[in-house]
């Protein structure tokens, strides 16, 4: 069975760094894109980014370039995403998904991490 | 890269189809056949309904259906039932430079 388990839930300051997970099992995991999708508190989705963690191909949303950090460690099927200062407009709901191609449809979902940055 | 657009709110009862329109340019659902369909219920991830303009992965009830024309993308939804009651987003691929791009999503009403 496909899964991606992603880390729990953070509370931040502004100003804090921070670095989320999502765990992959249940398929080769270096065959297939892990893109991050963000949910602002009553938003919609928005796209940030994907990796191929076979190679670590990464490719960001214009939106999303130099915002944050996408990577990947596939010697543990764990993709993340990562802030070096946070902001309280970080907060919102994180969802990684897996995609076949970097231009293909994503399948299945991880649970979502939520992020809350305030003072 | 704007957001593509959707109806705010569609409402059906129980039985009827409810149609959702997803429209953007030729720079998105119009380039490629790379459009997919979510579902998402209150405070759960979303779902994967429909892919590549009008596939259904396994799973998910051939009432769920979607298509394209030009510009715009469609998923329709025959024969509403309770559990359907949830936000529907759109998603196309939008070339190498944006990459991805969400529709602004629906809620669907069963009246």
């Amino acid at each position: 069975e496909v899964q991606l388990v992603q880390s729990g839930a953070e509370v931040k300051k502004p100003g804090e760094s921070l670095k989320i997970s999502c765990k992959g099992s249940g398929y080769s995991f270096t065959s297939y894109w892990i893109g991050w999708v963000r949910q602002m508190p009553g938003k919609g989705l928005e796209w940030m980014g994907i990796i191929y963690p076979g190679d670590s191909d990464t490719r960001y949303s214009p939106s999303f370039q130099g915002q944050v950090t996408i990577s990947a460690d596939k010697s543990i099927s764990t993709a993340y995403l990562q802030w070096s200062s946070l902001k309280a407009s970080d907060t919102a709901m994180y969802y990684c998904a897996r995609s076949t191609y970097y231009y293909g449809d994503v399948d299945y979902w991880g649970q979502g991490t939520l992020v809350t940055v305030s003072s | 890269q704007s957001a593509l657009t959707q109806p705010r709110s569609v409402s059906g009862s129980p039985g009827q189809s409810v149609t959702i329109s997803c429209t953007g340019t030729s720079s998105d659902v119009g380039g490629y056949n790379y459009v997919s369909w979510y579902q998402q219920h209150p405070g759960k991830a979303p779902k994967l309904m429909i892919y590549e303009v009008s596939k259904r992965p396994s799973g998910v009830p051939d009432r769920f259906s979607g298509s394209k024309s030009g510009n715009t993308a469609s998923l329709t939804i025959s024969g509403l039932q309770a559990e359907d009651e949830a936000d529907y987003y759109c998603c196309s691929y939008a070339g190498s430079y944006t990459l991805r791009v969400f529709g602004t999503g629906t809620k669907v009403t069963v009246l």
